[in-house]
Order: C-alpha cells, then structure tokens, then sequence
C-alpha cells in the first residue's frame, strides 16, 4: 500500500513569510495527490488537488505540483497571513488493486503564523 | 449546499458498551466513506461504499466494527463492545466518484463524531 512523509511541526512563521510543507509518498501507478486542511475547530477540508502528472492544483494562494519523477506534492505558499494557522494534511490515494479512493493521510503539519 | 453531517457530534460511553454512529452524505453522492482520527494512528481509513457493490471493508480494525448503507444515502458505523482503544474522531466523506479516466473525486468530510470510551 501506499505510504506518506509529510514534514513534521510544529511549524512557525511571522506573517507574509514563505510557506513549504514538504510531502513524498510511495504508490503504484497514478495516485491522486491531495491537500486537506483543518482550521482549529473545524472539520478537514479540501485545501487544492491534482490528478496527474505535472498539474499544478491551487486555492487561496497556495500551490503544490504533481511531480512523479520525485514522488513529492510539496505545499508551498508566497506569504502567509494568520488566518492560515491550522494543521496540513497530505493525502495520495491508495490506488493498489484497482482502487484510486481511499486516502492515505500524512501525519499533519501543525502550521502557527504570528502577526 | 447542505454538507455531510454527521451525528452525535459527541459519544460518551462505557467499556463495552455498543455505538451508532450516523453519516448523512451530500446529496447525489453515491460514494461514501467512513475514517477515524486518533492520536496514535493518525487518520485511517476504514470503510468505503459505492452504489450497490459491495462495500470496501479492509481498514476495519476488527470484527466489532461493521457498517451499513441504507438506500444508497444514511450509512451508520456501529461499533460493539467498545474499547478504550476506540477512543478517536470517527469521520464521513462523500463523493461523487465520477470514475474519470481513472482519477480520484474529491472526498468531501462532515465535522465528526468524537466517540470517548470510559
């Protein structure tokens, strides 16, 4: 099955400060890669995705690249803002068997941005 | 839209007790899945249906884990004899699963139910 390296927290930064997650994982063949994002109090949602190689999914100023050739999904965004603060999930699907649904979730990176 | 929402929000019970555990899906999603959220595991998956076919029962932990889908829509996770060790956020997605050359949909989550066994 499928495994993922997320980079371990906590993370802190002072606003407008430059923001990478790094994220690697192992699978067969074409995994869909996946960021979800967990405010404090809320459930997980939908950060950005890509499907295939070399996309690039983006939303609300950050970026990450399907990059196959390297195995990685790397979150990275220009300059934070505090609203930001919250924990970030990398999640490839586990598509061994056939199957391209079930999410193999990283461990989280707590992320705290300071004014 | 309405979300997948999830119900009780909070579970107290006692050792060996059994809970139920209810997931409302988004609408027109015909794909659900069930996960848990634990401190020491991290987020596992644990159960996936589609449709009518048979459901994808090979993260469930152990044999007093089972869950149903009724109607292709409400699906409940029912855990017996709890233990302690069940102790974690039990969480529900939706999907369309529009089976797009292959590629994942989006898995959208409810808020969770936080089960605590005493």
């Amino acid at each position: 099955g499928n495994s993922v390296t997320q980079m371990e927290g906590p993370v802190t930064l002072s606003e407008e400060a430059f923001l990478t997650i790094n994220c690697t994982y192992t699978a067969t063949g074409y995994p869909s890669l996946f960021w979800y994002v967990q405010y404090p109090g809320e459930g997980l949602q939908l950060l950005l995705k890509a499907t295939k190689a070399d996309d690039k999914g983006s939303n609300k100023g950050f970026e990450a690249t399907y990059r196959k050739e390297t195995t990685s999904f790397h979150l990275e965004k220009g300059s934070v803002q505090v609203s930001d603060s919250a924990v970030y999930f990398c999640a490839p699907t586990n598509n061994s068997g056939g199957s391209n649904y079930k999410l193999t979730f990283g461990k989280g990176t707590l992320l705290t941005v300071n004014p | 839209g309405a979300g997948v929402s999830q119900s009780p929000s909070n579970k107290v019970t006692e050792k060996g007790k059994d809970v139920e555990l209810r997931c409302d899906p988004i609408s027109g999603h015909t794909a659900l899945y069930w996960y848990r959220q634990s401190l020491g595991q991290g987020l596992e998956f644990l159960i996936y249906f589609q449709g009518n076919s048979a459901p994808d029962k090979s993260g469930l932990p152990s044999d007093r884990f089972s869950a149903e889908r009724t109607g292709g829509s409400v699906s409940t996770l029912t855990i017996q004899r709890t233990q302690q060790e069940d102790s974690a956020v039990y969480l529900c997605a939706s999907s369309l699963n529009r089976r797009d050359r292959g590629r994942a949909d989006t898995q959208y989550f409810g808020p969770g139910t936080r089960l605590t066994v005493l």
